[in-house]
C-alpha cells in the first residue's frame, strides 16, 4: 500500500497551459506539503495545509494553488506555466505540524517546453 | 530561519565500509529536529533517522546512526556496512518552528563501488 501518492508521476507540457498535480496519503495524517526540487536539487517548502487549513504559503508565484478538498489530498494547481516551473514537485505528509517526520510521496517530474 | 550546510557535494566509499555524511545547522531556537532523507536515483525521498535536539542519545535506526553534536551544531550521518544499494543523495534538513517548514541541506551524493 502506498502511503502517499502523487499522479501524475510525469508531466510534459507547453508554456501557457495550465496542469494539476495530485496527491493523496492513506496514514491519516493531518499536515500535507508541497515541495519543490529544483534542477540542482534542492529542495524548498511551497505550501501546507494543517486539516484543511493552508499554514505555510512560501514565496510563490500566485500562478500555484493548492487545493486541499478533504485532510487526506492536497492537489496543485499551476496556471500559465512557464520554463522555470520545469522541477520536481514533491508531496509529503506528517502527523501534525511542528517536530513531525514528513514522508514524502513518490514526485511529479514535470517538464515546461 | 535554519540554515543547513552539507559541505561534502559528492564521496565515494567501497562495498562494507562506514561512511560519514557531514552536516551542521545554524539555530538560536532551543528546539528543532534534524532529519536525513535518502533519494536514489529513482527519484523518491525516503526518511531515514531523526534526532531531536533534547534527546539525550544519538539516534539508531539500523545501520543508520546519527552522530549529535550539540555544542558543534553537527548532525552527521553515519551509515555503517555499506551496501551497493546504499548509493544516492543523502539530504539533512531541520525543523526549528511549529509550522513544519522542513530547511533542506544541498545533499551529498553517495557512490558505493564494490
Amino acid at each position: 500500500d502506498t502511503a502517499v501518492s502523487q499522479t501524475p508521476k510525469y508531466l510534459v507540457t507547453q508554456m501557457g497551459n495550465d496542469k494539476s498535480i495530485k496527491c493523496e496519503q492513506n496514514l491519516g495524517h493531518d499536515t500535507m506539503y508541497w515541495y519543490k526540487q529544483d534542477s540542482k536539487k534542492f529542495l524548498k517548502i511551497m505550501f501546507s495545509y494543517n486539516n484543511k487549513e493552508l499554514i505555510i504559503n512560501e514565496t510563490v508565484p500566485n500562478r500555484f494553488s493548492p487545493k486541499s478538498p478533504d485532510k487526506a489530498h492536497l492537489n496543485l494547481h499551476i496556471n500559465s506555466l512557464e520554463l522555470g516551473d520545469s522541477a520536481v514537485y514533491f508531496c509529503a505528509s506528517s502527523l501534525g505540524q511542528g517536530m513531525e517526520t514528513q514522508y514524502f510521496g513518490p514526485g511529479t517530474r514535470l517538464l515546461v517546453l | 530561519a535554519q540554515k543547513i550546510t552539507q559541505t561534502q557535494p559528492g564521496m565515494f566509499v567501497q562495498e562494507k565500509e562506514a561512511v560519514t555524511l557531514d552536516c551542521t545547522y545554524d539555530t538560536s531556537d532551543p528546539s528543532y529536529g534534524l532529519f536525513w532523507y535518502k533519494q536514489p536515483s529513482s527519484g523518491e525521498m525516503i526518511f531515514l533517522i531523526y534526532q531531536g535536539s533534547y534527546d539525550q542519545q544519538n539516534a539508531t535506526e539500523g545501520r543508520y546512526s546519527l552522530n549529535f553534536q550539540k555544542a558543534r551544531k553537527s548532525a552527521n550521518l553515519v551509515i555503517s556496512a555499506s551496501q551497493l544499494g546504499d548509493s544516492a543523495m543523502y539530504f539533512c534538513a531541520s525543523l526549528d518552528d511549529s509550522w513544519g517548514k522542513l530547511q533542506f541541506g544541498a545533499g551529498t551524493q553517495v557512490v558505493v563501488t564494490p
